[in-house]
């Protein structure tokens, strides 16, 4: 059965370090979402991109976040300059179409610490 | 702006316990509402949607109704089994100021589930 699939599962890193978190969404998914789950808080949005663009993002998706497709398979996020309080679950989705019937499939998620 | 509201956690219950996990919504519109479980160490599963005032979702023995009135989809089941110790997701679907689903999680309920 086909999956979501995400690299790496734990990253630790240093503070104002740059990290890229990578998503392999399924094959014939054309919408693609990030969101990340602060420790015992909820699952928040972060940004959604299709036809190569982003369509949405959150208010918490400043500068210093950007999404890109590079080759057709990954959709990456990267932080440029990491902080304390990026420490959280990154989880990637994705979804056939937009609509709101469709579910998303999420994949396993990164732990991201940022020290 | 849409938010979910769901029990805290965790809810432990014996094998064969009737369930129930809370989860209420405040949103604009008609928005589509999830169960999604998440599994130690995988990704978000959708369990059972709804995308209506008066739909039933059922999967797996778990059944959540959309009811408009009480802004509510509260999950159950009748006989809970060890293997359905998760955490439990309520989330719903916002068509985003773009067209596009985002959806808007509650926090989570952990189940334990003992023998």
């Amino acid at each position: 059965e086909p999956e979501v699939t995400q690299t790496p599962s734990h990253q630790v890193t240093q503070m104002g370090q740059e990290v890229i978190l990578r998503c392999v969404p399924i094959s014939n998914h054309l919408y693609f979402y990030w969101y990340r789950q602060i420790l015992g808080q909820k699952v928040e949005f972060l940004v959604s991109f299709y036809n190569n663009e982003i369509s949405e993002k959150s208010e918490i998706f400043d500068d210093q976040f950007s999404v890109e497709r590079p080759d057709g398979s990954n959709f990456t996020l990267k932080i440029r300059s990491t902080k304390l309080e990026d420490s959280a679950m990154y989880f990637c989705a994705s979804t056939v179409q937009g609509s709101s019937y469709n579910e998303q499939f999420f994949g396993p998620g990164t732990r991201l610490t940022v020290l | 702006g849409d938010s979910v509201t769901q029990m805290e956690g965790p809810v432990t219950l014996s094998e064969e316990a009737f369930l129930t996990i809370n989860c209420t919504y405040t949103a604009t519109g008609y928005p589509s509402l999830f169960w999604y479980v998440q599994y130690p160490g995988e990704g978000l599963q959708l369990l059972l949607k709804a995308t209506k005032a008066d739909d039933k979702g059922s999967n797996k023995g778990f059944e959540a109704t959309y009811r408009k009135e009480t802004t509510s989809f509260h999950l159950e089941k009748g006989s809970v089994q060890v293997s359905d110790s998760a955490v439990y997701f309520c989330a719903l679907s916002d068509r985003g100021n773009t067209g596009f689903q985002k959806l808007v999680f509650g926090t989570g309920t952990r189940l334990l589930v003992s023998p």
